[in-house]
């Protein structure tokens, strides 16, 4: 079946632009995370929302960024007045339920380059 | 301050050999411990996980085991394949909460 997509797969910005990334995730899956990492880190936790509850946002670097999930499916994330430490492959995840031994599957991410 | 330590940046073995994956972890609430393998420009796959209640667990050449006292984990790959190269994280959370990630092993399997 479809995995997680993600769009763009690459974005080159210019520094203070705002951009937006998608995550289309896996048809029924309640659970939905963004994650970004950033050349030789790990990956770093930024938002999560699962079904109609609260998102939790305790992983959002500052108040430029922002996301939704619309329907309970597709999610966008916003950076505004992007940064050049905002360079980052940003990665988006979606989990059946929230059972905690549900895998999470991740989509191919979204590189983003901040000139 | 990293809640998740993956020592060793790299490993490089021989194709055949045992590749062993460490990670060291601190929070003791911890209770769910998966290893994503990930290949360039795609997203981490889901590999084999480990819950706390047992120490080890095993899929086909792979192999998880967990020391909870020692708070330390490892990931075993026997016989080392070529397309077995790739970075390897280690990821655990404890309940529904988010994955807290390593930074990743490179694994490079010499043919």
């Amino acid at each position: 079946g479809a995995g997680v997509s993600q769009s763009p797969s690459n974005k080159v910005t210019e520094k203070g632009k705002d951009v937006e990334l998608r995550c289309d995730p896996i048809s029924g899956h309640t659970a939905l995370y963004w994650y970004r990492q950033s050349l030789g880190q790990g990956l770093e936790f930024l938002i999560y929302f699962q079904g109609n509850s609260a998102p939790d946002k305790s992983g959002l670097p500052s108040d430029r960024f922002s996301a939704e999930r619309t329907g309970g499916s597709v999610s966008t994330l916003t950076i505004q007045r992007t940064q050049q430490e905002d360079s980052a492959v940003y990665l988006c995840a979606s989990r059946r339920g929230g059972g905690a031994t549900d895998t999470q599957y991740f989509g191919p991410g979204t590189r983003l380059t901040v000139l | 301050d990293q809640q998740v330590k993956q020592n060793s940046p790299s490993l490089s073995v021989q194709e055949g050999r045992i590749s062993i994956l460490n990670c060291d972890y601190t929070n003791s609430m911890f209770d769910y411990f998966l290893w994503y393998k990930k290949y360039p420009a795609e997203g981490p796959t889901f590999l084999i996980s480990i819950s706390s209640i047992k120490d080890k667990n095993e899929d086909g050449r792979f192999t998880v085991f967990l020391n909870k006292s020692a708070k330390h984990l490892s990931l075993h790959i026997v016989p080392s394949q070529p397309g077995d190269s790739a970075v390897y994280f280690c990821a655990t959370h404890s309940g529904n909460t988010p994955l807290v990630f390593g930074k990743g092993t490179r694994l490079s399997v010499i043919a």
